[in-house]
């Protein structure tokens, strides 16, 4: 357990459907982010939090939505996904934006249908 | 924009054989730049931060090195435990991978076979 939770871990959802993926971490860190993996590429910025403030949307489609309620917490609302949206999504935690590293939470492996 | 490369795609070594795995960047303003082991299945498992061209460090059988363009992670007689996907990032002073977030390369798949 690296002190950063993802639930659930996997999910498979239909391109109707709407979900939701959480994220926490309580190791006081102020910055959180969202990352997609997808399978022979690089990981992928999506989101990034800080201070409970989103200070980056990577172009991101609408259809991805984050919402981070205070520095512990963070979610990614999904609805009218599309199968290329099928991938890991990563959260990740840091003291400061990026400064020391990322404590990365093991990813919600979602497959859209 | 901040651009990461990392060679080879895959390498496969037998254990106790050492090798390097080159990760090359292009960055406006290097902040800091990144190593990650990930496990399948697995989110990516902090390794090492370098911040200046010159700067080592080492972790048990692994050790970063730096320069302007390049870093290297060195592994020394590895085991069948260090086979994982290793990634390289930096995080730049301009946009790119973001002011606050992190550019990635593909990564190295590595299999040491015992």
């Amino acid at each position: 357990e690296t002190g950063v939770t993802q639930t659930p871990r996997h999910l498979v959802m239909g391109m109707t459907n709407k979900k939701s993926l959480k994220c926490e971490q309580h190791l006081g860190h102020n910055a959180m982010y969202w990352y997609k993996q997808s399978a022979k590429k690089p990981l992928e910025l999506m989101f990034v939090y800080n201070f409970k403030e989103q200070t980056e949307n990577n172009s991101v489609p609408s259809r991805f939505s984050p919402e981070c309620p205070n520095s512990s917490h963070l979610f990614l609302h999904l609805h009218t996904l599309q199968p290329e949206d099928s991938a890991l999504y990563l959260c990740a935690s840091s003291q400061e934006a990026g400064r020391y590293g990322y404590t990365f939470g093991s990813g919600t492996r979602l497959t859209v249908v | 924009e901040d651009q990461v490369t990392q060679s080879p795609e895959a390498l496969r070594l037998q254990e106790g054989e050492s090798s390097s795995l080159n990760c090359s960047y292009t960055v406006s303003g290097l902040r800091g730049l990144f190593w990650y082991r990930q496990d399948p299945g697995k989110g990516p498992e902090f390794l090492f931060t370098l911040y200046s061209a010159g700067e080592e460090k080492e972790k048990e059988r692994l050790k970063a090195t730096l320069t302007k363009k390049e870093s290297f992670l060195h592994i020394t007689a590895p085991k069948p435990e260090d086979s994982a996907t290793y990634l390289c990032a930096v995080q730049g002073g301009e946009s790119g991978g973001g002011a606050d977030g992190l550019t990635f390369g593909k990564g190295t798949h590595l299999i040491i076979q015992p």
